[in-house]
This record gives structure tokens, C-alpha cells and sequence, in this order.
């Protein structure tokens, strides 16, 4: 089977850096993507990785290490309104999406 | 960004009783939509995925005669749950791509509550 795992919870300051991570077993994947959701929202695109390496939009980057099977979010400059859920998600050919357990980030003043 | 909308936002029905969830992608075809479930403070769990003119994929463990999809056309993909009991309830939500892409544009959500 497939499973993505992530830390439960992270919180950090305004202004801070700071960097969820993403530890993932499957047979195989086109990509490993981020989405931020809102508490009661949506999920929302954030940034996808197809190649081991660091892509960057905006404040947010994303990692990926397909030989260390683990990828990370790097959020820069920290708002308040960064407090949500995030997750990572695996896609293969069917643009279906597996969902990583998910972080909840708290940002405080 | 493309526009995927969903309809009801919230729906309260009896146990026994079924509803209907739509999903409508407003600027864009989709030959596949997908169904999540989400239980408060957990992942997004796959349930199937939509494809326009044919059978419906579930994946492991959900059962379709439980939860009915049709996609009769490129823009709208209907998800009922049938026969609901309280343990259906929970935060439904579609999904779906303009064209072979990696970025899926989700519609906001039903939430559904079983009494």
C-alpha cells in the first residue's frame, strides 16, 4: 500500500520559517504535491515536485529526495494567515491524489 | 484559477433516508472527477474516482453500493449516499483537473450529518 506520514502538529512566530516534513513508502509516483486547507475550506494548491530537487513560488518551497523518500514545505515569513492544515499528496497516472496524514500549523504573534 | 463548485454546502437527512451530492466544474470539462471523505481533524481519504460515461473505481474498503457516482457529462459528477446511517457523516469533498495535470482544483465541500 501506500502511506505519507507528517507531524501532527508544528507551531511557530509570525515572521519565522518554518518546515513541514513528509515521509512516504510507495511502489511508485509521478509526484509529490502540498495543499493548504482552512479550517471548514477547501484544499488549495500549493506546490508540486516531479524531480528530486527544491521548487520555490513565493514564500513557499517545496523538497523533494526520491532516494530518501521523504520531501518537505518550507514556509518563509510566517502570517497569521498561514494557520491551516497542510498535506502532502502523491499522484500517479490518473491524477488521483493519496493524502499524507496531514499538519496542522499554528502561527502565533 | 480553474472553478470546481459543489451543491449542497451542508445537508442534515434522516438515518435510512439518501442524498445526492453534485460536483460541477464551472470552467472546464473533466473526463474524471474524484470523491473524498474527511472526518474532523483527519486526512482527505479517497473514496473513488469519477469517470464521464463509464463505471465509477472505488478504492479498497468503500462500498459502492453504499455510495453511488455517476458522471453523465464532462461538467458534473453526482455523488449518493444511499441508505445513511450517523457514521456517514462527514466533510465530502470533490476533485478535478483540466486536462493530464498534477494540480487538482477542489470544490468547497458538503458537510453531511446523519441524524
Amino acid at each position: 500500500g501506500q502511506s505519507l506520514e507528517q507531524p501532527s502538529e508544528v507551531t511557530a512566530v509570525e515572521g519565522a520559517i518554518v518546515q513541514i516534513n513528509c515521509t512516504y513508502q510507495t511502489s511508485g509516483f509521478y509526484g509529490l504535491s502540498w495543499y493548504q486547507q482552512h479550517d471548514g475550506g477547501a484544499p488549495t494548491f500549493l506546490s508540486y515536485n516531479a524531480l528530486d530537487g527544491l521548487e520555490e513560488t513565493g514564500r513557499f518551497s517545496s523538497f523533494l529526495s526520491r532516494s530518501d523518500s521523504y520531501g518537505y514545505l518550507l514556509l518563509q515569513e510566517l502570517q497569521m494567515k498561514d494557520s491551516a492544515s497542510y498535506f502532502c499528496a502523491i499522484g500517479g497516472a490518473t491524477n488521483k491524489l493519496i493524502f499524507g496524514t496531514g499538519t496542522l500549523l499554528a502561527v502565533q504573534p | 484559477g480553474a472553478v470546481v463548485s459543489q451543491h449542497p454546502s451542508w445537508v442534515i437527512c434522516k438515518s435510512g433516508t439518501s442524498v445526492k451530492i453534485e460536483c460541477r466544474s464551472l470552467d472546464f470539462q473533466a473526463t474524471t472527477m474524484f470523491w473524498y471523505r474527511q472526518f474532523p481533524k483527519q486526512s482527505l481519504m479517497l473514496m473513488a474516482t469519477s469517470n464521464e460515461g463509464s463505471k465509477a473505481t472505488y478504492e479498497q474498503g468503500v462500498e459502492k453500493d453504499k455510495f453511488l457516482i455517476n458522471h453523465a457529462s464532462l461538467t458534473l459528477s453526482t455523488l449518493t449516499v444511499t441508505s445513511a446511517h450517523p457514521e456517514d457523516s462527514s466533510f465530502y469533498i470533490c476533485s478535478a483537473g483540466p486536462g493530464q495535470g498534477y494540480e487538482q482544483y477542489f470544490g468547497p465541500g458538503t458537510r453531511l450529518t446523519v441524524t
